[in-house]
């Protein structure tokens, strides 16, 4: 186990809706990334915070936005929900940028929309 | 914008064969990482590679970086049941604002006892 941490584990949407999910990170860890993993494809970069700030962006729309709390847990806020928008959606915690250092990755949720 | 591919796409072996996966950048990279993600899983980190040219081993996998940065490669010699899983190589440029880590495309490997 990696000790990250995500909330919840499945979720049903409808298109239209807006759905937050939740990543904690591992203990000393300041910089969590998300992406976005479709059915049998790799994981695609949606954005990373580092100490608080957004620092790095794939290429996702603004309809997806996110959060860092002093404590480095963080956020994913989807609004107006697509069918596309179905996959598993990961995150994944490190000491410093993703890239520079050793990623954790949480279980991810899984998130259906209908 | 940038790419990363992987080749092959699926790979089936019988158990005691070797394998190899390869990924190809569209550009040069700072470092790459590999990852190893099992059915129904999450990714799990296997390495960094940083200097051009590089090569890492970790006990019957073995990691090249290539020496312009564009390309990587991992090999399995005499493959398990336990290696049996999707490998993602992930490229990383330092570009400020725009810093990511690109994944590539995966090669699914299954392991026939």
């Amino acid at each position: 186990e990696t000790g990250v941490t995500q909330s919840p584990t499945h979720l049903i949407k409808t298109r239209g809706q807006q759905v937050t999910l939740r990543c904690s990170s591992q203990s000393g860890h300041n910089t969590v990334s998300w992406y976005q993993q479709a059915l049998g494809q790799g994981p695609q970069f949606i954005f990373q915070y580092y100490r608080e700030e957004e620092n790095g962006r794939g290429n996702f729309p603004p309809r997806f936005s996110g959060l860092q709390f002093p404590n480095y847990s963080s956020e994913l806020n989807v609004n107006a929900l697509e069918l596309d928008d179905s996959a598993l959606y990961l995150c994944a915690s490190s000491r410093a940028l993703a890239g520079e250092e050793t990623q954790y990755f949480g279980p991810g949720t899984r998130l259906l929309v209908l | 914008g940038q790419q990363v591919m992987q080749i092959p796409q699926y790979q089936h072996v019988q158990e005691g064969e070797d394998f190899t996966t390869y990924c190809n950048s569209s550009t040069t990279l700072s470092n790459i990482q590999w990852y190893k993600q099992r059915p129904g899983g999450h990714p799990v980190f296997l390495i960094q590679l940083v200097k051009s040219g590089e090569v890492k081993k970790q006990k019957r996998l073995t990691f090249q970086f290539g020496e312009a940065k564009k390309n990587s490669s991992l090999h399995i010699t005499a493959t398990q049941t336990t290696d049996v899983g999707t490998y993602f190589c992930a490229g990383f440029n330092y570009g400020g604002a725009t810093n990511k880590l690109i994944f590539g495309t995966g090669t699914l490997l299954a392991v026939q006892p």
